[in-house]
């Protein structure tokens, strides 16, 4: 089946600094999706790219359908940053999800 | 306002007996879906409804069964339940189905633990 395979695991920045998740794809997906899930467990919409790049405040993230990746970069890391962000794509009838980067902003 | 309510937010239940989760969305979307989340597991799909009827289903157990009643509904039904449900259920829904979806919204899920 897809295969969404999200790297790294985990992730920790200092305030002020950034950095950049990777997902990778088996095969070539129509659209990717960025969530991130707060503290309370709900799953925020970050991105929705069928192609290109999109940027929003101190995130931007781009995909490459035909290389099978999508990434999203975080700059100026903020303490609120924290949480685990998620990428999802499918070429069927439902989006598949990563396993997650944990991210962890520290002063 | 919540634009897809989840019911109940959080629910304890015996092995052996019966639940439901419910999911109503207000986005007019016309694709409804189910994803579980088990500790320490990446989110796992489960199903998915359009214009309220199965288009995919990667839960190998019977004893999950969705209940579409409205378009705007996807209920869950799981029978029979054992500790290894214990979970959060996630329903999302989107206004495009097939491969390309578009945008995927989520509920705030419900938490299930099975004793």
């Amino acid at each position: 089946g897809d295969q969404v395979e999200q790297s790294p695991s985990a992730l920790s920045l200092h305030e002020g600094t950034g950095s950049a998740l990777r997902c990778n794809f088996t095969t070539t997906m129509r659209a990717v999706q960025w969530f991130r899930k707060n503290s309370r467990g709900s799953l925020i919409n970050l991105f929705y790219l069928a192609s290109g790049t999109k940027e929003n405040g101190r995130l931007k993230s781009a995909f490459d359908s035909k290389e099978r990746y999508s990434t999203l970069h975080i700059r100026d890391a903020q303490l609120e940053d924290s949480g685990t962000y998620f990428c999802a794509a499918g070429t069927r009838n439902a989006p598949r999800f990563g396993a997650g980067t944990k991210l962890s902003v520290k002063p | 306002d919540p634009k897809i309510i989840q019911k109940p937010k959080y629910l304890v239940a015996v092995t052996g007996s019966e639940k439901i989760l419910i999911c109503e969305q207000y986005l007019g979307h016309n694709a409804m879906y189910w994803y579980r989340q088990s500790a320490k597991k990446p989110l796992e799909f489960m199903f998915s409804y359009s214009y309220q009827k199965l288009m995919d289903n990667q839960t190998a157990s019977s004893r999950f069964q969705p209940q579409s009643s409205k378009k705007n509904h996807l209920d869950l039904q799981i029978t029979a339940l054992k500790p290894d449900d214990s979970a959060t259920y996630f329903c999302a829904s989107s206004q495009g189905t097939g491969g390309d979806t578009g945008q995927l919204y989520f509920g705030e899920g419900s938490k299930l633990t099975v004793l």
